[in-house]
């Protein structure tokens, strides 16, 4: 079964405290991975999607990275407005979940001024 | 570019009445997912649609259905509303069927009282 884990559930930080979130995967074939950002009670916001392996992708002071079962965001010296809910998902290749987006349950970011 | 468009932001339902949500994608996007999300089981796919045809579809009750039209505008329609059917809906546009990333509208926040 595809299916994706997300840990922590919740992270606080310092402002300027750097930490990684990590996105554990079991999918059918990998379409892509994907992260997005959650502010309460709005949509979630496109950041990146990895594709394979050893892909890395960077914003401001988010990097994404990819191996073959996980992914990990890296956030370097956070602020306080990154302060929200990120979500990992997958879509498969393959199998009854192809084509839509499996998510996880999101870790949800605090960080402190 | 205009982002991805729900109406209405906010209702409020009595139990076993109906409701329609409707989804305005990305110009030029042809497919529409939907996704519910809760506090306890995050967010779970619903269905997507495709050129009018519906490609893919979760795990939901024949309640939830949905629809596409020409000019790719969806609607979502809940019929016989549950307590549980309380929850934030939201819709995803993406290019094409197979297209990996997908943006999120800011979603519909349905009570059910």
């Amino acid at each position: 079964e595809d299916q994706v884990t997300q840990s922590p559930e919740a992270l606080r930080l310092q402002e300027g405290e750097s930490s990684s979130l990590n996105c554990s995967y079991t999918v059918s074939g990998l379409r892509g991975l994907f992260w997005y950002r959650q502010d309460p009670g709005k949509g979630p916001e496109f950041l990146f999607t990895l594709y394979s392996a050893g892909e890395e992708k960077e914003k401001e002071r988010l990097k994404a990275t990819l191996t073959k079962k996980e992914s990990f965001l890296h956030i370097t010296a956070p602020k306080p407005e990154d302060s929200a809910t990120y979500l990992c998902a997958v879509r498969a290749r393959r199998g009854g979940s192809q084509g839509n987006l499996i998510f996880g349950k999101g870790t949800k970011l605090s960080v402190k001024p | 570019k205009a982002g991805v468009t729900q109406t209405p932001r906010y209702l409020i339902k009595t139990r076993g009445q109906q409701v329609t949500l409707s989804c305005s994608p990305i110009s030029g996007h042809r497919s529409v997912s939907w996704y519910q999300q809760t506090p306890g089981q995050g967010l779970q796919f619903l269905f997507e649609y495709f050129s009018e045809t519906q490609r893919n579809k979760g795990n939901f009750p024949g309640r939830f259905s949905g629809r596409q039209f020409s000019n790719s505008r969806s609607e979502m329609n809940v019929s016989t509303l549950e307590l549980g059917d309380s929850a934030l809906y939201l819709c995803a546009s993406s290019e094409g069927q197979l297209a990996t990333e997908a943006f999120f509208g800011q979603g519909t926040r349905l009570t059910v009282v």
